[in-house]
């Protein structure tokens, strides 16, 4: 079973539009990330999440992007106004013990 | 500025070779070292190291770390069609959730 479920598992956009990726992490988990990997590039951090507030982020997380845990199991990152630059491949983490688990990511097309 | 490089970046060998992956990391404070892999999507967790010298093993797949040389091997035996993929290494640096990826090196089994 996997540690987290990620939707959508792919998604286009046009820039400019909002775009909100989810992720489903096992109930007891407590620490949550969003890494991005741009296609041909290295995975890349960009926010970690404890206790319903940011813990850190990354240079890449401005403005334009925002994270939150709405109902207590979701976890979402939100892209205010995409751009071009977005396309992405998302991935949600979580944290058991000191080791990271990924999800099948959510891979974005800005167009 | 925490950095972690791999190397070679790519790699092609035949069924039953066994593959040496480098991994050299520069971390400001060291926690451990991880090794995923990536085929389609995901990075799936191989090995945590955080003990210098003490091998892990997993299957036909092990790793060990030299912390007073700062680097890792990954070795997988007896190559599989299925072992092509991104492997991954990473490092925690500001915390165990925020991981410097290297760029990966990408294995093909060939039959």
């Amino acid at each position: 079973e996997p540690e987290v479920t990620q939707t959508p598992s792919h998604q286009v956009t046009q820039m400019g539009q909002e775009v909100i990726l989810r992720c489903v992490p096992i109930s007891n988990h407590l620490y949550f990330y969003w890494y991005r990997q741009i296609l041909g590039q290295k995975v890349e951090f960009l926010v970690s999440f404890y206790n319903n507030e940011i813990s850190e982020k990354s240079e890449i997380f401005d403005d334009q992007f925002s994270v939150e845990r709405p109902d207590g199991s979701n976890f979402t990152l939100k892209i205010r106004s995409t751009k071009l630059e977005d396309s992405a491949m998302y991935f949600c983490a979580t944290r058991t013990g000191n080791t990271i688990y990924f999800g099948e990511g959510s891979w974005l097309t800005v167009v | 500025e925490d950095k972690v490089v791999q190397s070679p970046l790519s790699l092609v060998v035949h069924e039953g070779d066994t593959v040496t992956l480098n991994c050299s990391y520069e971390v400001t404070n060291f926690r451990s070292l991880l090794w995923y892999k990536q085929e389609k999507k995901a990075p799936t967790f191989l090995f945590m190291l955080t003990s210098s010298g003490i091998e892990k093993k997993s299957g036909r797949l092990s790793s060990i770390l030299d912390k007073k040389e700062l680097f890792s091997i990954l070795n997988i035996t007896a190559t599989q069609t299925g072992d092509s993929a991104i492997y991954l290494c990473a490092g925690p640096t500001d915390s165990w959730g925020k991981l410097q990826f290297g760029a990966g090196t990408q294995v093909v089994v060939t039959p």
